[in-house]
């Protein structure tokens, strides 16, 4: 059965600090791998999502991920963090169009 | 304005009295799926359709009901409500390139 780790609950960075949250899956065949947010009171936004390919991912919000196979992770990177950016993070790994498993999240808060 | 639409937002009902929670979409995706989001759990897939008439179980399926008689609708029904399904609800529909469009979320309190 597929699933998602991610590790962290709670992330904690200084604004216009780096930033990487970190996701591991575990999955039988090459995975369609996402990242959503979801700010507090709202419902989930797609980031990026890898299906296959160039294995670096970019996405909106100066967001981007590595697939990396041999380690099963689907890294989110943002080099520059901004206040706005406090939010919460699931990792998904899918079957295409069917079955979804997300991660337990990760929650970030920005410092000033 | 491409939307996911879900009513009601917020319900407190009592246990075992059945109640449907709807959801809408103007995207004419073929795609459409619940999950329940808990602190500490995640979301975690209820039910999912891949189109009209076609529907099947994700993760946490018992306790609830899905019909999909339109490709627009997808409504989630619980027909005897426990404190256990009390749960913060969200719909989603999907596009050709499988991104997930998420509705506002359902709050849903069962005493």
């Amino acid at each position: 059965a597929q699933s998602v780790t991610q590790p962290d609950i709670h992330i904690t960075v200084s604004e216009g600090a780096s930033l990487e949250l970190r996701c591991n899956y575990s999955y039988g065949a090459t995975p369609y791998l996402f990242w959503y947010v979801q700010s507090p009171g709202q419902g989930l936004q797609l980031l990026l999502k890898y299906f296959s390919g160039d294995t670096l991912v970019q996405g909106i919000k100066g967001f981007e991920a590595e697939f990396k196979r041999s380690q099963s992770s689907f890294n989110l990177r943002k080099p520059s963090v901004h206040w706005s950016d406090a939010a919460e993070y699931f990792c998904a790994v899918g079957e295409g169009y069917q079955k979804v498993t997300f991660g337990t999240g990760t929650k970030l808060q920005v410092i000033p | 304005e491409a939307q996911v639409t879900q009513n009601p937002r917020y319900l407190i009902t009592v246990t075992g009295k059945k109640l449907t929670v709807t959801c809408s979409q103007n995207m004419n995706h073929e795609y459409m799926s619940w999950y329940r989001q808990d602190p500490g759990l995640g979301l975690r897939q209820i039910y999912y359709s891949m189109n009209v008439e076609v529907t099947d179980k994700g993760d946490v399926p018992e306790g609830y009901k899905v019909s999909r008689k339109e490709k627009r609708n997808f409504p989630l029904i619980l027909e005897s409500p426990s404190p256990n399904q009390t749960s913060l609800y969200f719909c989603a529909s999907a596009d050709s390139h499988y991104e997930q469009y998420f509705g506002p979320g359902t709050r849903l309190t069962v005493t």
